[in-house]
């Protein structure tokens, strides 16, 4: 296992388009996190899962956005009705438990762009 | 409300002396806190990390140091050098993290 895989890395799409990413956590890790950054910021928390269960929401995450992790493997995470103000880059990250004394791994990340 | 700030957006500092990453925080409830960094075009890496109960915590060049009563954490580089040029991100948590704004290193060789 190479780690927290993303994709795609890329996405640049028209307002208004839905959009999916897919992240691909580390085998054995049963927690699952969404974050978001901007330009100059620091990650911001979206969602986590442990398992299947999506256990938190930040206000960050509106009705138009909506995330699944459908047997405690994969997550994606959907943007509907994509705006000019969703481009991001959107990091997953993934832990055993609680990040405890090793943190999260996160992935590269899937930067996207609204036009 | 920024629970995480980072107050320092850059540091610059020449290559074998010491840097120094400052990180204050508001929430009393952390119970664990992280140093990440991050180059550009990949995902922040896990550095170095200290629980609420420790005030120090030591790997290799890097120290974090923990100051429960000012909510302060800092994190040392000695020697630094030019590979550590990056983005260091200060994180706190609880049951997820918050992150910091970011402090971006530049070591001059």
């Amino acid at each position: 296992d190479t780690g927290v895989s993303q994709n795609p890395r890329h996405k640049i799409t028209k307002r208004g388009q839905n959009v999916t990413f897919r992240c691909d956590p580390i085998s054995e890790h049963n927690r699952l996190y969404w974050y978001r950054q901007t330009l100059g910021q620091g990650p911001e928390f979206l969602t986590y899962f442990q398992n299947e269960a999506q256990l938190e929401k930040s206000r960050l995450l509106s009705d138009r956005f909506s995330a699944e992790r459908p047997k405690g493997s994969f997550s994606t995470l959907e943007i509907q009705r994509t705006e000019q103000g969703d481009s991001a880059m959107y990091l997953c990250a993934s832990s055993l438990g609680t990040f405890s004394d090793y943190g999260y791994t996160f992935g590269s990340g899937t930067r996207l762009t609204v036009v | 409300d920024q629970q995480v700030k980072q107050n320092s957006p850059s540091l610059s500092v020449q290559e074998g002396r010491i840097s120094i990453l400052n990180c204050d925080y508001t929430n009393s409830m952390f119970d664990y806190f992280l140093w990440y960094k991050k180059y550009p075009a990949e995902g922040p890496t896990f550095l170095i990390s200290i629980s609420s109960i420790k005030d120090k915590n030591e790997d290799g060049r890097f120290t974090v140091f923990l100051n429960k009563s000012a909510k302060h954490l800092s994190l040392h580089i000695v020697p630094s050098q030019p590979g550590d040029s990056a983005v260091y991100f200060c994180a706190a948590g609880g049951n997820m993290l918050t992150f910091g704004g970011g402090t971006r290193l530049m070591v001059k060789p």
